[in-house]
């Protein structure tokens, strides 16, 4: 069965600089979650879309964007990134009314800024 | 959101059950109560998921007391591989965009 695939597995900044994470929900899943998690940390909510528009925000910095396009895959943009953005950052994808909002995990974007 | 409490950490043995209580005494009629799992450097995985009384799928049971205001996780014969850090999560269901993973709990499973 399909997946969540996220894009890039891995990723090496330098700080000050710019990221786009890009996220591919599973087919037909219309709602897409964003997560940061810090080493040794908890998952952090960052940021929700339903439907391609923006439905929830989380402790998102005002240095991140995000947006979810047309054919519903999301991309989190990162900018002036510091050294405390080194993360796991993992999109989420669910299909709200069926079977509970059960969210489907993708593996994660390691990002590392030096 | 429902704040939730669990234990920190928990050791355990292969083949034995185990079994974690979130508490969450907030917890609105409108509720539901979602355990994920989550090995290092992976993304949380769903376990199972229930609004009162007892849910059983192929990996585990949640127990519901009346009041709703804890459950219990029932892990059946763990073995090595189930080594992993559990969430418990409470949020509406159809409404639950905003999702908030506290501090899960650090199961050791020994051989």
């Amino acid at each position: 069965a399909a997946g969540v695939i996220q894009s890039p597995r891995h990723l090496i900044k330098e700080k000050r600089e710019t990221a786009t994470l890009k996220c591919y929900p599973i087919p037909r899943h219309d709602t897409v979650y964003w997560y940061q998690q810090g080493p040794g940390q908890d998952p952090q909510f960052l940021i929700s879309f339903y439907e391609k528009m923006q439905s929830d925000k989380g402790s998102i910095p005002d240095r991140f964007s995000a947006q979810q396009f047309s054919d519903y895959h999301s991309e989190l943009n990162m900018s002036s990134l510091e050294l405390g953005d080194s993360a796991l950052y993992f999109c989420a994808s669910s299909l709200l009314g069926t079977g509970g909002n059960e969210q489907f995990f993708g593996p994660g974007t390691r990002l590392t800024v030096l | 959101l429902a704040k939730t409490t669990q234990p920190i950490s928990m050791d355990s043995y292969e083949g034995q059950e185990v079994n974690i209580t979130c508490s969450h005494n907030n917890i609105a009629t409108n509720d539901y109560i979602t355990w994920y799992q989550q090995f290092p450097s992976q993304g949380p995985r769903f376990i199972i998921q229930g609004y009162k009384t007892k849910v059983t799928n192929e990996v585990a049971s949640l127990f519901i007391p009346a009041d709703r205001k804890s459950s219990t996780l029932s892990l059946p014969r763990v073995s090595l591989s189930d080594t992993a850090v559990y969430y418990c999560l409470v949020g509406d269901r159809d409404g639950g965009f905003k999702t908030i993973f506290g501090a899960g709990t650090r199961l050791f499973v020994k051989a």
